[in-house]
């Protein structure tokens, strides 16, 4: 089976842009969580995503923003970046049916860099 | 509200010894479920060791086994015959039952680097 992959891999923006990245779920996986990791704060959950709804959510601002399609794909946006918005973003999936203690698997991440 | 701690931001071992890196953890729930996770130089995440707090019995995967003591809520990660392979950066992880519905609480991570 395929991985969890994300695209892109890298993005480099200015302030004030906005930013859709984009995580496909391992086949047969319903759910997909988004972090946010950096040297200062860490590995931060933003939101997760169920069968197109938003089931859990974070501590972060409303610039960040998800949905999930019919097919599990899911995507973040961010608007108005901010410097503080530079991080690696991952997203993990989990087949989520039970929703508690399910492993998640980790996509490799998109670097976010905002200059 | 869960928190988890981890005191050690670097550790070293050489090939082939013991290691155990650890990790305190703190909720409210009686539902909760920890983890280990790994996190290689520019590499992604991969799930070490998952265990399921209503169980006594320690989880062990290979070579990796935690020593989970529920009362103290510790929860530590021994990696024995250490390899190359495990130099990363660990990350121990909480999940609470209730509706944190796929929301991981990392601790701040352990680096961990395995020489020769």
């Amino acid at each position: 089976k395929a991985g969890v992959t994300q695209t892109p891999r890298y993005l480099i923006k200015t302030r004030g842009q906005q930013v859709t990245l984009s995580c496909s779920p391992i086949s047969g996986h319903r759910s997909v969580s988004w972090y946010q990791q950096t040297p200062g704060q860490g590995l931060q959950f933003l939101f997760e995503y169920f069968s197109e709804t938003q089931r859990n959510k974070g501590n972060f601002p409303g610039r960040f923003s998800g949905r999930q399609f019919s097919n599990s794909r899911s995507e973040m946006n961010v608007s108005t970046l901010e410097l503080g918005d530079s991080a690696l973003y991952l997203c993990a999936s989990s087949l989520g049916g039970r929703g508690l203690g399910e492993t998640q698997y980790f996509g490799p991440g998109t670097r976010l860099l905002v200059l | 509200a869960q928190t988890v701690t981890q005191s050690q931001p670097e550790m070293s071992v050489q090939e082939a010894e013991t290691v155990t890196l650890s990790c305190t953890y703190d909720t409210s729930e009686n539902n909760y479920y920890l983890f280990w996770y790994k996190q290689p130089p520019s590499r992604q995440m991969i799930l070490v060791i998952r265990q399921e707090a209503y169980k006594q019995q320690n989880a062990t995967e290979n070579r990796f086994s935690v020593n989970f003591q529920k009362a103290a809520k510790s929860f530590s990660l021994k990696i024995s015959d250490s390899q190359l392979g495990d130099t990363a950066m660990y990350f121990c992880a909480s999940m609470a039952g209730g509706t944190s519905y796929g929301k991981l609480t990392f601790g701040q991570g352990t680096i961990l680097t395995v020489h020769p």
